[in-house]
C-alpha cells in the first residue's frame, strides 16, 4: 500500500516555464513533507520542506504548497531551468524523531530548452 | 562540507554469499538509516539507528543485520544473497529533526 503516491512518473516542462509536480499521501498522521532531487549516480538531495502547520513554504524558485484536507502537496519550479532536470521524490514522516521517511515512486522532471 | 560517505560504491556478488556496505554519517550527526532502492522503485526504509541504538525498523528481510559503531558509522550486512537483493542502498544521517542528508548510494548487484 503507497502511503506517498507521486502519480506521475515523467513531466516535460519548457524551459522558463512554471514546473509542477504534485504528490498525495494516505496517512494523516504524517505531520512533515519533503522534497528531493535525486541526480543519476547521485544519492537524494534535499530539497525544501514543510511542516503540516503551514500551508506554503517558499525558497528561491521552489514553492511547496500543502492542502491537509487533501491530502495533497505540490512543488512548484519557476522559472525551470535546464539544470533542474532530475528525478524528484516527495517524502513524509510521521512524529519526527529518528523514525524514516516514506517516499513516493518519484516524478523524473524533463526540462526542454 | 562533509558528507554522508558510503563505501563501496559498487558491489556485484553471486547468490548465497554475503555482502558488508558501509556508511559514514556527516559528523555530529546522531541518527543513521538505510534505504532499500529497487529498479524502477522508490526507496524503501530499511532501519535506523539513534545514538548507536537501533531506533526504527522497516522492511529490513531478516538476512539482513545492522549496527552503529561507537565512531558512528554503520555496517549494513547482507547474508545469503537472492538476486533479489540487487539495489542501491543508500545511507543517511540526521541531527535528529526530519531532514536526511543521504550518501551517494552503494549498487549491489546480485549474480
Amino acid at each position: 500500500d503507497q502511503q506517498v503516491k507521486q502519480n506521475s512518473p515523467s513531466l516535460s516542462v519548457q524551459e522558463g516555464r512554471i514546473s509542477i509536480l504534485n504528490c498525495d499521501y494516505t496517512n494523516s498522521m504524517f505531520d512533515y513533507f519533503l522534497w528531493y532531487k535525486k541526480y543519476p549516480a547521485e544519492g537524494p538531495t534535499f530539497l525544501i520542506s514543510i511542516s503540516s502547520i503551514k500551508d506554503k513554504n517558499e525558497d528561491g524558485r521552489f514553492t511547496v504548497f500543502l492542502n491537509k484536507s487533501a491530502k495533497h502537496l505540490s512543488l512548484h519550479i519557476v522559472p525551470s531551468q535546464p539544470g533542474d532536470s532530475a528525478v524528484y521524490f516527495c517524502a513524509a514522516s510521521a512524529g519526527g524523531g529518528a523514525d524514516g521517511l516514506t517516499f513516493g515512486k518519484g516524478t523524473h522532471l524533463i526540462i526542454q530548452p | 562540507a562533509a558528507g554522508v560517505i558510503q563505501s563501496p560504491r559498487h558491489l556485484i556478488k553471486e547468490k548465497r554469499e554475503t555482502a558488508t556496505l558501509k556508511c559514514y554519517p556527516i559528523p555530529r550527526h546522531d541518527t543513521v538509516y538505510w534505504y532499500q532502492q529497487g529498479p524502477g522503485q522508490d526507496p524503501q526504509f530499511l532501519i535506523s539507528f539513534y545514538e548507536k541504538m537501533q531506533s526504527d525498523k522497516g522492511s529490513i528481510p531478516d538476512r539482513f543485520s545492522a549496527q552503529q559503531f561507537s565512531d558512528y558509522h554503520s555496517e549494513l550486512n547482507m547474508s545469503s544473497l537472492e538476486l533479489g537483493d540487487s539495489a542501491l542502498y543508500f545511507c543517511a544521517s540526521s541531527s535528529g529533526a526530519n531532514v536526511l542528508t543521504f550518501g551517494a548510494g552503494s549498487r549491489l548487484t546480485v549474480l
